[in-house]
């Protein structure tokens, strides 16, 4: 148990819908990543918020879009939702705001789209 | 360009001692990340490499050579348990994100 959770653990919805996925960190990590994995990708990183800030964008569609809340937990919302947005979505947490440091990661929320 | 190669699949027997390379091309280099991944589950931390040369912790070991962008994992003794996708990434640098490789499914055999 890495300490990050993630939830729902599944949803299936149908296309051109939104949905949001939650994430809390590991207790006293101030960084959240958020990550796409598809079954013929790797692990696409997203988007990173730092205590509250974005601080790095990766291959984020403009159709995503992300938060971290006062208590450090994120949310990760998608919308107009396409059949290619299936993939499993992870958070990870780190202490610092900097990459070298070693990520935990949640378990993951599987998304189906219909 | 930013660049992590990895071979797609392995495979291997238990018992036996599988090395699983990863080369790099990226607009700087500070670190070197190797995570396990079970298919399904989240990636875990293996190793962090950011000095040339052999970290060794139990029966896996990291390798790294910044001159040549090379690194490697040594898994020896392998068991059944082993059977799972094997990523590379690279902390360039400068506050910048980590670079990912694609991964590497090891199918570990009786």
């Amino acid at each position: 148990d890495s300490g990050v959770t993630q939830t729902p653990k599944h949803l299936i919805t149908a296309t051109g819908q939104r949905v949001t996925l939650r994430c809390s960190p590991r207790s006293g990590d101030l960084s959240v990543y958020w990550y796409q994995q598809s079954l013929d990708q790797g692990l696409q990183f997203l988007i990173q918020y730092y205590n509250g800030e974005e601080r790095a964008k990766g291959n984020i569609l403009e159709r995503f879009s992300a938060q971290q809340f006062p208590d450090l937990h994120s949310e990760l919302n998608l919308s107009s939702l396409e059949l290619g947005d299936s993939a499993l979505y992870f958070c990870a947490s780190s202490a610092q705001r900097y990459s070298y440091n070693e990520q935990f990661f949640g378990p993951g929320t599987r998304l189906t789209v219909l | 360009g930013q660049n992590i190669d990895q071979p797609t699949e392995m495979t291997a027997t238990e018992g036996a001692i599988v090395q699983i390379n990863c080369t790099y091309q990226t607009s700087g280099f500070n670190g070197l990340f190797w995570y396990q991944q079970h298919a399904g589950e989240a990636p875990t931390f293996l190793s962090y490499n950011v000095l040339d040369g052999l970290e060794e912790k139990g029966r896996f070991s990291s390798f790294l050579s910044r001159s040549k962008g090379y690194s490697y994992l040594l898994l020896k003794e392998l068991q059944m348990k082993d059977s799972a996708s094997y990523l590379c990434a690279v902390y360039p640098g400068n506050n910048r994100k980590l670079i990912w490789g694609l991964g590497t499914s090891l199918a570990v055999n009786p």
